[in-house]
């Protein structure tokens, strides 16, 4: 039963590249949230999705940045002309439904030059 | 505006004593709170969750309790083991508030010494 599966682990970008990242949930769930953790700081909530929809996106900074979760294949949050403040740890994780326990995958480190 | 405080950056304790882990929130439309364990350069590990209608929650050596009136929480571990060294995040959820994120505390690094 596999858990949450982000990739890639690590991403290097310069800036003005854009940055994809990929997440597919635990088998069974249907809902994706991103989260955003700088050094020294707790994780940020950006995005909640369901298949097709977003559900809450605010906590996303208002350019650049977007994601979805499309009917078949992962979820997918995009950075568009990163800049270096886009470096961070970057968490996806699923549940089945509200109130239920989120579970996390390993992240994906967004390094920008 | 921190909504969840965990005012402890680091605690160290014994191996083989218990560990108390604090954390408190100023919103008081949160309803569901939960406990995650992480390593470095791995995802947060989801514990243990406490509802707000109740008060106390209990799964092996990890125990939440829930203060509504004070807002505060905390997470029990006993008896402590060296595997337990980590950092320790306190996250709450409002899902009646339209947004269904969490919001997390800073972490607290548990260092369980031999």
């Amino acid at each position: 039963n596999a858990g949450v599966m982000q990739n890639p682990r690590h991403l290097v970008r310069r800036r003005g590249q854009e940055a994809r990242l990929r997440c597919s949930p635990m088998k069974g769930h249907s809902h994706v949230y991103w989260y955003r953790q700088l050094p020294e700081e707790g994780l940020k909530f950006m995005v909640y999705l369901q298949k097709e929809n977003i559900i809450d996106e605010s906590g996303m900074p208002k350019e650049r940045f977007s994601a979805e979760f499309p009917k078949e294949g992962p979820s997918i949050l995009r950075i568009q002309q990163v800049v270096r403040g886009d470096s961070a740890a970057y968490f996806c994780a699923s549940s089945p439904g509200v109130n239920q326990p989120q579970h996390f995958g390993d992240g994906t480190r967004l390094s920008i030059l | 505006d921190q909504q969840v405080k965990q005012n402890s950056p680091s605690l160290s304790v014994q191996e083989g004593r218990i560990s108390i882990l604090n954390c408190d929130y100023t919103n008081s439309m949160f309803d569901y709170f939960l406990w995650y364990k992480k390593y470095p350069a791995e995802g947060p590990t989801f514990l243990i969750s406490i509802s707000s209608i109740k008060d106390k929650n209990e799964d092996g050596r990890f125990t939440v309790f829930l203060n509504k009136s004070a807002k505060h929480l905390s997470l029990h571990i006993v008896p402590s083991q060296p595997g337990d060294s980590a950092v320790y995040f306190c996250a709450a959820e409002n899902p009646g508030g339209g947004a269904d994120g969490l919001t997390f505390g800073k972490g607290t690094h548990l260092i369980i010494q031999p």
